[in-house]
């Protein structure tokens, strides 16, 4: 159960595009179409954004968009705005009823 | 209001052991698969343990033969019986919904502290 990679900062201007990557391997995000993201605000839990790898819950901007490729999946933020600064967290699940976070990616508006 | 609701953490020495519970609000425990999960501090959430619908339970190799889930379904409620705890189990403890493999809701969770 080895987590999955993510970049550990990310940055970008107001109103600009950013893509965090998350790369696992063929047991887990390779395997599965069960890729999700989350968003966790200072001393908040987190909130999911992204489920099922593209899609987005009621509620959530579709400022917000992923995808995957092989075992990597992505999140990209478009149009950022200063309260999507935050941490992003990828999870996927990772078969046997068992499940892999990956490390983080911190989000910094500029 | 459908919300998660965790108890349970606190300060205790290395080999104690600690009960988290976590009560449920407009979440039929009977039909739903719950899950723990625990982030260090200043570091990503880590999977803990799953307890599907049935009662069958699957946890991380971290915690195997020394954690325990189970659920009360009447009650709504399902517990995370921690034994011979580790100061690398230090953490945040959140209760956590799974629908359809993504978990879309969590609790505030419960900080357990484990030191001499």
């Amino acid at each position: 159960q080895s987590a999955l990679t993510q970049p550990p900062s990310a940055s970008g201007s107001p109103g600009q595009s950013v893509t965090i990557s998350c790369s696992g391997t063929s047991s887990d995000i390779g395997a599965y179409n069960y890729v999700s993201w989350y968003q966790q605000h200072p001393n908040k839990a987190p909130k999911l954004i992204i489920f099922h790898v593209t899609q987005r819950p009621s509620g959530v901007p579709d400022r917000f968009s992923a995808s995957k490729s092989g075992n990597t999946a992505s999140l990209t933020v478009s149009g950022l705005q200063a309260e999507d600064e935050a941490d992003f967290y990828c999870g996927s699940y990772a078969g046997n009823n068992e499940w892999v976070f990956g490390g983080g990616t911190k989000l910094t508006v500029l | 209001e459908v919300q998660l609701v965790e108890s349970g953490g606190a300060f205790v020495q290395p080999g104690g052991s600690l009960r988290l519970s976590c009560a449920a609000s407009d979440v039929i425990f009977s039909e739903t698969s719950m899950h723990w999960v625990r982030q260090a501090p200043g570091k990503g959430p880590v999977w803990v343990s799953r307890i599907a619908p049935d009662g069958f339970v699957t946890t991380s190799d971290s915690v195997r033969g020394r954690f325990t889930v189970s659920k009360d379904n009447a009650k709504n409620t399902q517990y995370l019986q921690m034994n011979s705890l580790r100061v690398d189990d230090t953490a945040i403890y959140y209760c956590v919904r799974d629908t359809y493999y993504a978990f879309d809701l969590w609790g505030q969770g419960t900080l357990v502290t484990v030191s001499s």
